[in-house]
């Protein structure tokens, strides 16, 4: 599958937990997004590497989030101290960098829930 | 900022009939428009995309768009609905250029039930 992949697919956590999420991009897409997703809501953007550069990044993310794309390829997003409001969808997709009119193509998602 | 706004949460509509599925934009300069599909379970999949030029855009499984710029609308059709449509439709905008312009701008979705 040359997919965008997401692991792992499900995570349940105790509040207060931290949790890591991995994010494997399409190989050769150097544009890498992360969203999030809450039931009835569209993706919220969060973050946006080029590269192993972090370019942008939203005021969703707390600083209980972070992000790393250490070597430019897979990228990882950890939150610290889960909340019950940090239960969500989180997506990740990639991109290539032919100018700003490429479309992005999404993973399947790792459902995160905290109890 | 740049914001999405897709005004049905839910739209019926028969097979074989035609669909359309609303979208408006707000964006400064112009903008990036692109339409994806989810379904359950499963991560967003493009459809289509408006980037410059024929105002009407076809995509993939059939599905159309077309811009409208003074209405900055971006509505989704398809002349004749299969079952196999149903699923959740969202737009999404990202401006041409300045801040966030590398971020998508995601509206709430619309679900489409296709009715047999």
């Amino acid at each position: 599958d040359t997919g965008v992949s997401q692991d792992p697919r499900h995570k349940i956590t105790k509040r207060g937990q931290n949790v890591t999420f991995r994010c494997d991009p399409i190989s050769e897409h150097n544009r890498l997004y992360w969203y999030r997703q809450t039931l009835g809501q569209g993706p919220e953007f969060l973050t946006y590497f080029q590269n192993e550069a972090q370019l942008e990044k939203s005021r969703l993310l707390s600083d209980r989030f972070s992000a790393e794309r250490p070597k430019g390829s897979f990228s990882t997003l950890e939150i610290q101290r889960t909340e019950q409001g940090d239960s969500a969808m989180y997506l990740c997709a990639s991109s290539t960098t032919t100018g700003l009119n490429t479309e992005a193509f999404f993973g399947q998602g790792t459902r995160l829930t905290v109890v | 900022a740049q914001s999405v706004a897709q005004p049905e949460d839910q739209v019926n509509v028969a097979e074989g009939n035609p669909l359309t599925v609303k979208c408006t934009y707000s964006v400064s300069g112009n903008p990036y428009l692109f339409w994806y599909v989810q379904y359950p379970n499963r991560g967003l999949q493009f459809l289509l995309k408006y980037i410059t030029g024929d105002n009407l855009v076809k995509g993939s499984y059939g599905f159309e768009a077309e811009f409208n710029k003074s209405q900055t609308s971006f509505h989704l059709k398809k002349p004749s609905a299969l079952v196999s449509d149903s699923a959740l439709y969202f737009c999404a905008v990202r401006a041409y250029s300045g801040a966030g312009s590398y971020q998508l701008t995601f509206g709430k979705g619309t679900k489409l039930s296709v009715i047999p």
